[in-house]
């Protein structure tokens, strides 16, 4: 089983400022890496499909990179609508998710 | 519009099977997988499985072989998740979500089931 990691584990920023998020994975990553965002008492949003395509209605200041085993969430400008829960999620044999990453108000 | 609408809450005590259904559109139904979350209090989300609803084939994750059963309905468009022998510790919150192959990755959820198991 592919093991995601992500980091930090907060993240406490204002509104403007650049949020950078990582997920390294225990293994290679030889399947699709996916970024989904959660807020309170909301289901998961898909963000960013395959590494770095953004989903359908995603803003262009949500951009995704990485290979391998290390894979990177940057939002170039926080807006306040951004502030929320964070997972990296792989397909490898099965699907795993990493532990979040929460970007707060600070 | 595609959705997925889920059951409601529902409470058991250990040792018995729950059923979460999940209705879709039809567009999802005859293009995509359905793959079920799950979300314990404090936990990461964890894959439980995915069915394709076109021809019923299923992948469970190994933890919930045995103890998991998914299903499809293709006259009621929709699909279901059965968990048996529940514990405590499969309280979570349940969700369905759209496996849309064009993306690889759940791109439509539904809006979650709480399962609380509690003697």
């Amino acid at each position: 089983e592919i093991v995601l990691s992500q980091s930090p584990g907060t993240l406490s920023l204002s509104p403007g400022e650049r949020a950078t998020l990582s997920c390294r994975a225990s293994q290679i990553v030889t399947s699709y890496l996916n970024w989904y965002q959660q807020k309170p008492g909301q289901a998961p949003r898909l963000l960013i499909y395959d590494t770095s395509n953004r989903a359908t209605g995603i803003p262009a200041r949500f951009s995704g990179s990485g290979s391998e085993t290390d894979f990177t969430l940057t939002i170039s400008s926080l807006q306040p609508e951004d502030f929320a829960v964070y997972y990296c999620q792989q397909r490898s044999n099965w699907p795993t998710f990493g532990q979040g990453t929460k970007v707060e108000l600070k | 519009q595609d959705q997925l609408v889920q059951s409601g809450a529902d409470l058991k005590k250990p040792g018995a099977s729950v059923r979460v259904s999940c209705k879709a559109s039809e567009h999802t139904f005859t293009t995509s997988g359905v793959t079920w979350v799950r979300q314990a209090p404090g936990q990461r989300l964890e894959w439980l499985g995915w069915i394709s609803p076109y021809n019923g084939v299923t992948n469970y994750a190994l933890k919930f072989q045995g103890r998991v059963t998914m299903t499809a309905d293709s006259s009621t468009r929709t699909a279901y998740m059965e968990l048996k022998n529940l514990r405590s510790d499969d309280t979570a919150l349940y969700y369905c979500a759209r496996d849309y192959p064009l993306v690889h990755a759940f791109d439509i959820w539904g809006q979650g089931t709480l399962v609380t198991v509690s003697s």
